[in-house]
């Protein structure tokens, strides 16, 4: 069975630009989860997903959105970019919330803003 | 808020046993999950704790104490592909968490001959 998949798995930008990046769950998974790692910090929640809604947002400004398709694929989208943004962005799968606890992460994307 | 918190590194020995701790504070707990994750990789799931005790599954062990907002993750017979980093997250309850996680930064664990 494949894992959660994300592309592009390298991405190098410049400061202003604008970023989409991709994530598809597990078979069957329905929720949907964004991370941002950036290096020497922890995981960062950014976006959660579920049946095609957005359900809970983290502490990020506006211009981190999203999307979840009907196939429970997600798109995370970085307006503006900053050279904060520079980090490894992770998504994660999961059953619906009360099916079961845990979360399965993709490879993750790294991006690179100069 | 929370807040959570474990040791940035710790080494040690090849077929030793090894407690990385993690203590947190949070507005809300339903649940608390350890996570390892080797450089460059994916984080993969380790454990769930939600009531309090020691959740025992092959080498890595568990621990729960909710009321003092502390867990332990044992790591026994050490081998080198153990050496990761070892990420304490915890869940908020329902309705609004989800697996939105908090994660603490990560013990670096290094295992050595």
């Amino acid at each position: 069975e494949a894992g959660v998949t994300q592309s592009p798995t390298h991405l190098i930008k410049t400061r202003g630009q604008q970023v989409t990046l991709r994530c598809s769950p597990i078979s069957g998974h329905t929720s949907v989860y964004w991370y941002q790692q950036a290096l020497g910090l922890g995981l960062q929640f950014l976006l959660w997903y579920d049946e095609g809604e957005e359900r809970n947002r983290g502490n990020f400004p506006p211009r981190f959105s999203g999307r979840q398709f009907p196939n429970y694929s997600s798109e995370l989208n970085v307006n503006a970019l900053e050279l904060e943004d520079s980090a490894l962005y992770l998504c994660a799968s999961s059953l619906a919330y009360r099916e079961a606890p845990e979360a399965f992460f993709g490879q993750g994307t790294r991006l690179t803003v100069v | 808020g929370q807040n959570i918190d474990q040791p940035t590194e710790m080494t040690a020995t090849e077929g030793a046993i090894v407690q990385i701790n993690c203590t947190y504070q949070t507005s809300g707990f339903n649940g608390l999950f350890w996570y390892q994750q080797h450089a460059g990789e994916a984080p993969t799931f380790l454990s769930y704790n939600v009531l309090d005790g020691l959740e025992e599954k092959g080498r890595f062990s568990s621990f729960l104490s909710r009321s003092k907002g502390y867990s332990y993750l044992l790591l026994k017979e050490l081998q080198m592909k153990d050496s990761a980093s070892y990420l304490c997250a915890v869940r908020p309850p329902p309705p609004g968490g989800g697996n939105k996680l908090t994660f603490g930064t990560g013990t670096q664990l290094k295992v050595e001959l």
